[in-house]
């Protein structure tokens, strides 16, 4: 999508690796970076987000990393299971064109049982 | 169920058709949008509104799409002479509307995946 880029845009791990997926943007203004699950035939679901006052937020087995300075943003699946198969998308609002939302093309990861 | 939900799920059209497509947002929520997605992309941004009002529409919007929110609750996308083009996923979103629209969390519906034959 506009302004976002996503990498990589797939991605195979062995059952109980990890799982790093990045992402940058352009716009340095951006505060809000949420990160979506979308399995086949579903909508996208969120599953973590991340505000630009911290640098670092933990769910479980799921965490985001955000670098202000380098204007990029990572998601790390942790001990992956076969339901953390998916295509996941980061987003980001573009400040200057009224908070948009924009997206990511998607990553495609698939756990190896 | 309380998420954002969509109808049909599915349509199959011929060209130049006429379709429409029904999203009913969180109840709570009064910012709704509308996305397109194709295959292997992330969703792209087609129009949006804050209750009643629809306040941006994408330049993907030609003027064969029109997308309606009467009461500010349930919205409808019309694509009229469908064409070919036009066969990709049609998502909606809703959001609370207490933040700056790309600040907040947007749920997702299920989608309703068009194919124009």
């Amino acid at each position: 999508g506009e302004n976002v880029e996503q990498h990589p845009s797939t991605l195979s791990v062995q059952e109980g690796d990890s799982a790093v997926i990045k992402c940058t943007y352009s716009d340095s203004a951006s505060n809000y970076f949420p990160w979506y699950k979308q399995e086949l035939g579903k909508g996208p679901q969120l599953i973590i987000d991340i505000r630009s006052n911290v640098g670092e937020k933990k769910d479980q087995r799921i965490a985001v990393t955000l670098n202000k300075t380098a204007k990029h943003f990572s998601l790390h699946i942790t001990e992956t299971q076969p339901e953390d198969s998916a295509v996941y998308f980061c987003a980001a609002p573009i400040i200057s064109n009224d908070y948009k939302l924009s997206f990511g093309a998607g990553t495609t990861v698939t756990v190896r049982a | 169920d309380t998420g954002v939900s969509q109808n049909p799920r599915h349509k199959i059209t011929k060209r130049g058709q006429n379709v429409t497509f029904r999203c009913d947002p969180i109840s709570e929520h009064n910012r709704l949008y509308w996305y397109r997605q194709t295959l292997g992309q992330g969703p792209e941004f087609l129009t949006y509104f804050q209750n009643e009002a629809q306040l941006e529409k994408s330049r993907l919007l030609s003027d064969r799409f029109s997308a309606e929110r009467p009461k500010g609750s349930f919205s409808t996308l019309e694509i009229q002479r469908t064409e070919q083009g036009d066969s990709a996923m049609y998502l909606c979103a809703s959001s609370l509307g207490s933040r700056r629209r790309g600040e907040e969390t947007q749920y997702f519906g299920p989608g309703t995946r068009l194919l124009v034959l």
